[in-house]
């Protein structure tokens, strides 16, 4: 368990209204990232950050941005809901316990824009 | 060509059987690779580390192999609790900024 939370956990919502998703993490990680999956596409980077106020992008970043104010909190903001928005999204998480990067998931949150 | 290549399946075995699934990546200076299990409507969960030594982790097996770009898995007298969404996972470079690259997953269903 690597300490993720996600909330809203779920959420439907209209097209043109805007929407936020919060990541939580208790355990000090440093890197933190917002994925979107699709079915047929997998799992594809929306943002990442490296720290508070240090975010950058992925290959999906049109249409979301992103907020660290603090280490434990990593925001993903659709300014205006769109259809194509419509998805699964995981928070993650980086740990280099064992030598090697690597990312522990939050639980998701299913989105829905009608 | 997509960077992680994934039999989709569904690969439909009984219990007890063994199965392999096997994942190709276009880069040939991949540092790190992972098998992930992707339960329905849940996370992924990091099932391994894959090395190019291979290694054991109980009924699972996995390998590298660096010359044709491919790792594999083994699940060896598999349970219907294996069920599950395979993920290959390839990090193309050496720390948290590289941006780790997932296969659109294999599903495996074992049958009574």
């Amino acid at each position: 368990d690597a300490g993720i939370t996600q909330s809203p956990r779920h959420k439907v919502t209209e097209t043109g209204t805007p929407v936020t998703l919060r990541c939580h993490q208790t355990e000090n990680h440093r890197y933190m990232y917002w994925y979107r999956q699709d079915p047929g596409h997998g799992l594809r980077l929306i943002h990442y950050s490296y720290g508070v106020k240090d975010t950058d992008k992925g290959e999906v970043s049109d249409g979301y941005s992103v907020s660290r104010s603090k280490t434990e909190d990593f925001l993903l903001t659709l300014e205006s809901a769109t259809s194509s928005q419509t998805s699964v999204y995981f928070c993650a998480i980086s740990d280099r316990r064992g030598g090697t990067d690597t990312q522990y998931f939050g639980p998701g949150t299913r989105l829905t824009v009608l | 060509r997509k960077e992680v290549e994934q039999d989709p399946g569904p690969f439909n075995v009984p219990e007890g059987a063994t199965v392999a699934f096997n994942c190709t990546y276009s880069n040939s200076a991949s540092q790190s690779f992972f098998w992930y299990r992707q339960d329905c409507r849940k996370e992924p969960k990091l099932l391994m580390s894959v090395y190019s030594s291979g290694n054991e982790d109980g009924r699972f097996t996995a390998q590298l192999n660096r010359a044709s770009q491919y790792i594999s898995l083994l699940i060896r007298d598999s349970k219907l609790s294996d069920s599950a969404t395979y993920l290959c996972v390839v990090n193309p470079g050496y720390s948290s900024a590289s941006k780790i690259i997932f296969g659109s997953g294999t599903r495996l269903s074992i049958r009574p």
